[in-house]
């Protein structure tokens, strides 16, 4: 069956660490997205990508990178600029025209 | 000023009632307008999308009012299984570029 898949479920950092956040879809979507929700608010977009070897910002970019090396695949690192990033990451894909928009499952990091 | 601005709720509503939920958004020039329910702990799903006409999908109603710059979603007969968060969404500047809402939290009680 066709999806989006994120791993890991749960991820530990300790300060000061980068980590990568996976993300692989086999919709044979063009555009991906992450987006960060803390508790009791909306999702805000951290990146984007609408095809191949190229990316944007979202509204909070930094202390984060992205890559889209491959269509299927749009990891995500926190790095240790970014001050507060206990939260939970989504992440999304889309065809060109923004439909079929779907999330993966979702990671859940924590800073300790 | 949000992009797009929810009532956080909760609405606590016994089952069988009627809710309703609105949504504004503050680009008029917003293309597509959807809902999506979010359980606790879960990642989005989409609801339905919202129609210029409006739209009715079972129990779920969805409305738009552009000269007001606002959504809607009515729920008729409220199941337990109706509890959960609901995301309002809007795409702004492209096709590519959505914005969230906050969500709206609803509690369905026997």
């Amino acid at each position: 069956d066709g999806g989006i898949t994120q791993s890991p479920k749960y991820l530990f950092r300790k300060e000061g660490q980068n980590v990568t956040l996976s993300c692989e879809q086999n919709l044979n979507h063009d555009a991906m997205y992450w987006y960060r929700q803390d508790p009791g608010q909306g999702l805000r977009l951290i990146y984007y990508s609408q095809i191949v070897n190229d990316f944007q910002k979202g509204d909070i970019a930094e202390g984060y990178s992205v890559s889209r090396e491959k269509k299927e695949s749009f990891p995500l690192t926190v790095t240790s600029a970014q001050k507060n990033p206990t939260a939970f990451y989504l992440c999304a894909s889309s065809t060109t025209g923004g439909y079929g928009y779907t999330f993966g499952s979702g990671t859940r990091l924590t800073v300790v | 000023r949000k992009e797009v601005e929810q009532d956080p709720g909760p609405f606590n509503v016994p089952e069988g009632a009627t809710v309703a939920f609105n949504c504004t958004y503050s680009n008029s020039a917003s293309q597509s307008f959807f809902w999506y329910r979010q359980d606790c702990r879960k990642e989005p799903k989409l609801l339905m999308s919202v129609y210029s006409s409006g739209n009715e999908d079972g129990r779920f109603t969805a409305q738009l009012n552009r000269a007001s710059q606002y959504i809607s979603l009515l729920i008729r007969d409220s199941k337990l299984s109706d509890s959960a968060t609901y995301l309002c969404v809007v795409n702004m500047d492209n096709f590519n570029k959505f914005y969230f809402g906050s969500g709206t939290k609803l509690n369905v009680k026997p």
